[in-house]
């Protein structure tokens, strides 16, 4: 299975302003997919981006942006302006092209916390 | 869109007890589900894969005999932990695949706690 970490168990950021989580992965594979999911209190699962390893353009939503560094098998999340909303834990996951299941691989989480 | 929803949200139930939690897809049909539970503050560990028609298929360490899985149709997985006792009071997330080559969507969770 691969392995995902995120290095950060926990990041502070003021409203307003701009935090960057870390997710480096291991594999072997060069197709593959990486996403970045949000876990508010409520533990609703939601996906913030998602990258296609095939593609060298980095995906943006809105506020949300990535730095995929593919030859470092790195691939951080930029949260600008923060607002108070994006309090949660977030966690970057890795999928394999192959194989009939799909699973996906988590890391063990960052926990942001927005300062009013 | 794409919504799966679980039931219940939570659950209490008595040490020895059998419990189900039920996951569908609302708008769509997923061939595939997946089980993960949750510690707090931790990550989602997969326990196991869901394939309709199919019996699971089990991660490494999890008892199959303990924690069932039934994938009957193609909006509905359910996951029966049987004779529960309180170290199997976690967190439970089910999530479902679109299609092939799709994110998966998540359900709620469910939060059991065994008494």
């Amino acid at each position: 299975a691969q392995t995902v970490t995120q290095s950060q168990p926990e990041m502070s950021v003021q409203e307003a302003e701009t935090v960057t989580l870390s997710c480096t992965y291991d594999t072997s594979e060069s197709d593959y997919y990486l996403f970045w999911y949000k876990q508010p209190p409520s533990r609703q699962m939601i996906l913030v981006i998602r990258q296609e390893a095939y593609k060298q353009q980095n995906a943006t939503e809105n506020r949300f942006s990535v730095n995929f560094q593919k030859a470092a098998k790195s691939f951080s999340l930029k949260i600008s302006d923060s607002q108070l909303g994006d309090a949660a834990m977030y966690f970057c996951a890795y999928r394999s092209p192959f194989g009939n299941d799909y699973k996906l691989s988590f890391g063990a989480g960052t926990t942001v916390t927005v300062r009013a | 869109g794409a919504v799966v929803s679980q039931h219940p949200s939570w659950v209490i139930c008595k040490s020895g007890t059998s419990v189900k939690i039920e996951c569908r897809s609302l708008d769509f049909q997923a061939t595939t589900m997946f089980w993960y539970r949750q510690f707090p503050k931790q990550s989602l560990m997969l326990m196991a894969t869901s394939n309709e028609g199919s019996k699971a298929t089990y991660e490494q360490g999890v008892e199959k005999d303990k924690f069932l899985i039934n994938h009957a149709s193609l909006t509905l997985s359910t996951l029966t932990v049987t004779s529960a006792h309180p170290e199997d009071s976690s967190f439970y997330i089910c999530s479902a695949r679109k299609g092939v080559n799709t994110e998966a969507f998540f359900g709620q969770g469910t939060r059991l706690t065994v008494v």
